[in-house]
């Protein structure tokens, strides 16, 4: 059964950083890519970045390129984002989401997501 | 990047009835078409892959359709636990966009 549970939401000012965390479980972590994607408040998905199954290729939206960064830990099974430099746009409900079916850009499960919300 | 327009953008329903939602692609993404269920404060369920490929567990009166740019999910009979939202996400490239989401209700 996949486990994704993210951690490390919160309320943080306009310009300073936050680093979620994604700890997985279940499933063999090192071999599958892994993607963050965001929902604002009422509003739709947008997908913020895929980092490959080795750590190796990391790609962003263009929204948070140069200000967010996209890590793993395969010996904790463990996905990180690193958010710096946050705007109040970038509020949302953060989820970790598990790639498979031999492609890199499918998503195909999904974690319970964590609030982070930007605001002075 | 790829746009993905679905419609409607709302829609109510009866218990039963036959339930259809389209999304199309800006540019042909062959099948490379996932069919998502997000639930009010749940995550997303991913319910079809592949444009028609029903994801084990899900159950039958779901499925999808479609190829290239045009694409239909449908819901055969529509149940109270049906009620939702539903996107549709291309991921032929990157960045791997979503429709806008068709918001499900009971009538």
């Amino acid at each position: 059964q996949v486990q994704l549970v993210e951690s490390g939401g919160g309320v943080v000012q306009p310009g300073r950083s936050l680093r979620l965390s994604c700890a997985a479980s279940g499933f063999t972590f090192s071999s599958h890519a892994m993607h963050w994607v965001r929902q604002a408040p009422g509003k739709g998905l947008e997908w913020v970045a895929l980092i490959s199954y080795d750590g190796s290729n990391k790609r962003y939206a263009d929204s948070v390129k140069g200000r967010f960064t996209i890590s793993r830990d395969n010996s904790k099974n463990t996905l990180y984002l690193q958010m710096n430099s946050l705007r109040v746009e970038d509020t949302a409900v953060y989820y970790c989401a598990k790639a498979g079916g031999g492609s890199s850009l499918r998503i195909e499960s999904w974690g319970q997501g964590t609030l982070v919300t930007v605001s002075s | 990047d790829i746009q993905m327009t679905q419609s409607p953008s709302s829609l109510s329903a009866s218990v039963g009835d036959r339930v259809t939602i389209t999304c199309q692609a800006s540019q042909d993404i062959s099948n490379y078409l996932n069919w998502y269920q997000q639930k009010p404060g749940k995550a997303p369920n991913l319910l079809i892959y592949d444009a028609s490929n029903l994801k084990t567990g899900v159950p039958s009166r779901f499925s999808g359709s479609g190829s290239g740019t045009d694409f239909t999910f449908t819901i055969s009979s529509l149940q109270p636990e049906d009620i939702a939202t539903y996107y549709c996400q291309h991921y032929d490239n990157l960045p791997p966009t979503f429709g806008q989401g068709t918001r499900l209700e009971i009538k």
